[in-house]
């Protein structure tokens, strides 16, 4: 089976812009999740989506928003980049997202706010 | 809420010693508990996970984990290890109630010295 693929793998935008980032998850997954990876903060949860709906969302602005479509590939979108969004943002798809079921995560998507 | 605490923010072990990597969680009944390990410029990948039964679980590359109700611990080990296995270590728990995320510790920087 193929693995969690996200691209682009490498974005630099500047302040005030925005970014759509995507992420196919493994066949059969229904659960996509996405993370920001910073070395100050650590890896920070951002919202999690199955079967089209968001199920859990951490503590992000508003700016940050994502979406999932039937095929269960998901986007995330920042709108307004700050130079504090610089981070990895790694993807992580999972079969229910719940109980046991181990995530399995794509390589991320740098992105550098300049 | 649950959560995870990793103390030690770096582990230094010689080659060929044992490795020992820690971790305690909160949650609210029983868990399911997972450690991932991420290389440099990669998403993090599964090592192996505790759901129920034997209280030590044996998963990838020579990794186990001892699962200890008592004092709220999933510590990692390996009896041996490589220069390879220097990486970064994630501890990770899920409550069993619920639509409950995946909450991830702060990581653990594990240095393998030849």
């Amino acid at each position: 089976k193929a693995g969690v693929t996200q691209t682009p793998r490498y974005l630099i935008k500047t302040r005030g812009q925005q970014v759509t980032l995507s992420c196919s998850p493994i066949s059969g997954h229904r659960s996509v999740s996405w993370y920001q990876q910073t070395p100050g903060q650590g890896l920070q949860f951002l919202f999690e989506y199955f079967s089209e709906t968001q199920r859990n969302k951490g503590n992000f602005p508003g700016r940050f928003s994502g979406r999932q479509f039937s095929n269960s590939r998901s986007e995330m979108n920042v709108s307004t980049l700050e130079l504090g969004d610089s981070a990895l943002y790694l993807c992580a798809s999972s079969l229910e997202g719940s109980g046991a079921y181990e995530q399995y995560f794509g390589p991320g998507t740098r992105l550098t706010v300049t | 809420a649950q959560s995870v605490a990793q103390p030690e923010d770096q582990v230094n072990v010689a080659e060929g010693n044992p490795l020992t990597v820690k971790c305690t969680y909160s949650v609210s009944g029983n868990p399911y508990l997972f450690w991932y390990v991420q290389y440099p410029n990669r998403g993090l990948q599964f090592l192996l996970k505790y759901i129920t039964g034997d209280n030590l679980v044996k998963g990838s590359y020579g990794f186990e984990a001892e699962f200890n109700k008592s004092q709220t611990s999933f510590h990692l080990k390996k009896p041996s290890a490589l220069v390879s296995d220097s990486a970064l270590y994630f501890c990770a728990v899920r409550g069993r109630q619920g639509n409950n995320r995946l909450a991830f510790g702060k990581g653990n920087q594990v240095v393998v010295i030849p």
